[in-house]
């Protein structure tokens, strides 16, 4: 079967610290979206991309928060200074914009801690 | 307004009973599809079931089902025969427009637990 491949699957890191959780979509697929998931606001969209380039990212804080699509095996988001109210399961999702009624894939996550 | 709307936040039912999770939606496109996911402690989110807002029949694959009721705006996902396997949380979730590529507005989910 075919995967969303996140990494790292964990990560704790001090609070002013970098963070760039990585997500290669599966081959072929053309939208790229990253969400997070937290208990108090559930799953949260920050940002998708198609074709690499980004349609939105109105969800991400705009001042810490980063996502990029280097090439099309490539979704990178960046957290620059993270904070403890950044710790969640960050999800990497991939879909083909020409396959409506398939379902996105979901990566198994990256699970941040910020102490 | 929410646009996603489930309203059981657990649920239980007994091993080889059916089950319905809720869900209704909120928007004012004329196109767009419904989605459920199945979430299991190991954290994985898992496609299950999709309903376009066209379809004249409701989604099946294999013991899941949707029942699609547009007039209420209510996409309710059965379960038949439920598995101990099944427990986990259970997400509804909408894409507006006609493109497969549009993002997706999740619901808060609904924890569903399979006893003996």
């Amino acid at each position: 079967d075919a995967r969303v491949t996140q990494t790292p699957r964990d990560k704790v890191t001090e609070m002013g610290q970098e963070v760039t959780m990585r997500c290669q979509p599966i081959l072929g697929h053309n939208t790229v979206f990253w969400y997070r998931q937290t208990m108090m606001q559930g799953l949260e969209l920050l940002a998708y991309f198609r074709n690499r380039a980004p349609l939105d990212d109105s969800g991400m804080p705009k001042d810490r928060f980063s996502a990029e699509m280097p090439d099309a095996t490539l979704a990178t988001l960046k957290i620059q200074p993270s904070e403890p109210r950044d710790s969640a399961v960050y999800f990497c999702a991939s879909g083909l914009y020409e396959r409506p009624n398939y379902g996105y894939t979901f990566g198994s996550g990256t699970r941040l801690t910020v102490v | 307004a929410q646009k996603i709307t489930q309203t059981q936040p657990g649920m239980f039912v007994q091993e080889k009973e059916a089950v319905t999770l809720d869900c209704t939606y909120d928007t004012s496109d004329p196109s767009y599809g419904l989605f459920w996911y199945k979430q299991p402690s190991s954290g994985e989110m898992i496609f299950l079931i999709y309903q376009g807002s066209y379809d004249q029949q409701n989604a099946t694959e294999g013991r899941y089902s949707l029942n699609f009721q547009k007039a209420r705006k209510s996409a309710n996902l059965v379960i038949s025969a439920s598995q101990l396997g099944d427990s986990a949380m259970y997400f509804c979730a909408m894409r507006e427009g006609l493109g497969g590529g549009n993002k997706l507005t999740f619901g808060t989910g609904t924890q569903l637990k399979v006893e003996l």
